[in-house]
């Protein structure tokens, strides 16, 4: 089946630094969304793209829908201790929706 | 207010036993979801519901067995648990079936463990 190709799988990082993650479909997807799970909860959106090429941000997350339509990225500037958790991207496509297989983000204090 | 919630938060219980969870969401959505999240953190479709109404079943073992009694709500019902049915297991909604501009909501999740 479909699926949505999520990198890097894991980070670890140093507070205050900058993070990119990306996700790429063999498929047009004509909607882009970002999801942050902490530990122990449920998946939350964090941003959701329409177009492409929109470039969208929610205070120092940053997600932009690619030209093509294949793909979408998530920028974290100024890492914090509470950014840590998994960040999964999504699409819908037909009846449902596609997942990738999440980033899980550590950083260090 | 919580959009989707779900009961029970955390489940231990027996190989053999069979065991409900339930769902319900307050957002006027019509569609509702349930995901299974192995220990790799996938998340995998098992159902969806569309107007209480089976869109969607995933190769899921006929042990589980969702009900919708209502659009607001979807409950999981899995008999004969086995070792392998432990996971998080969460329900979603969205206005409609991964449509275009749609958007998914999560519940917080149920922590499955079978002894």
């Amino acid at each position: 089946g479909q699926q949505l190709n999520q990198s890097p799988q894991s980070m670890f990082i140093q507070e205050g630094e900058d993070v990119s993650m990306n996700c790429t479909s063999s498929s047009i997807f004509n909607t882009w969304l970002w999801y942050k799970q902490d530990p122990g909860e449920g998946p939350v959106l964090l941003i959701a793209l329409y177009k492409a090429g929109e470039l969208t941000s929610n205070g120092r997350l940053t997600a932009q829908f690619g030209i093509t339509r294949k793909d979408s990225f998530l920028n974290i500037s100024a890492s914090i201790p509470s950014d840590v958790g998994i960040y999964f991207c999504a699409g819908p496509l037909g009846s449902k929706f596609y997942f990738g297989s999440g980033t899980k983000l550590n950083v260090k204090p | 207010d919580t959009a989707v919630s779900q009961t029970p938060k955390y489940l231990v219980t027996q190989m053999g036993n069979d065991k409900s969870i339930k769902c319900e969401q307050n957002l006027g959505h019509d569609t509702m979801y349930w995901y299974k999240q192995d220990s790799k953190k996938f998340l995998k479709i098992m159902f969806s519901y569309n107007n209480k109404e089976l869109i969607i079943n995933e190769t899921v073992p006929n042990r589980f067995s969702p009900k919708s009694p209502d659009k607001a709500h979807l409950n999981l019902h899995i008999n004969s648990l086995e070792l392998g049915d432990s996971a998080v297991y969460f329900c979603a909604s969205s206005q409609d079936l991964g449509a275009d501009q749609e958007t998914q909501y999560f519940g917080p999740g149920t922590r499955l463990l079978v002894l």
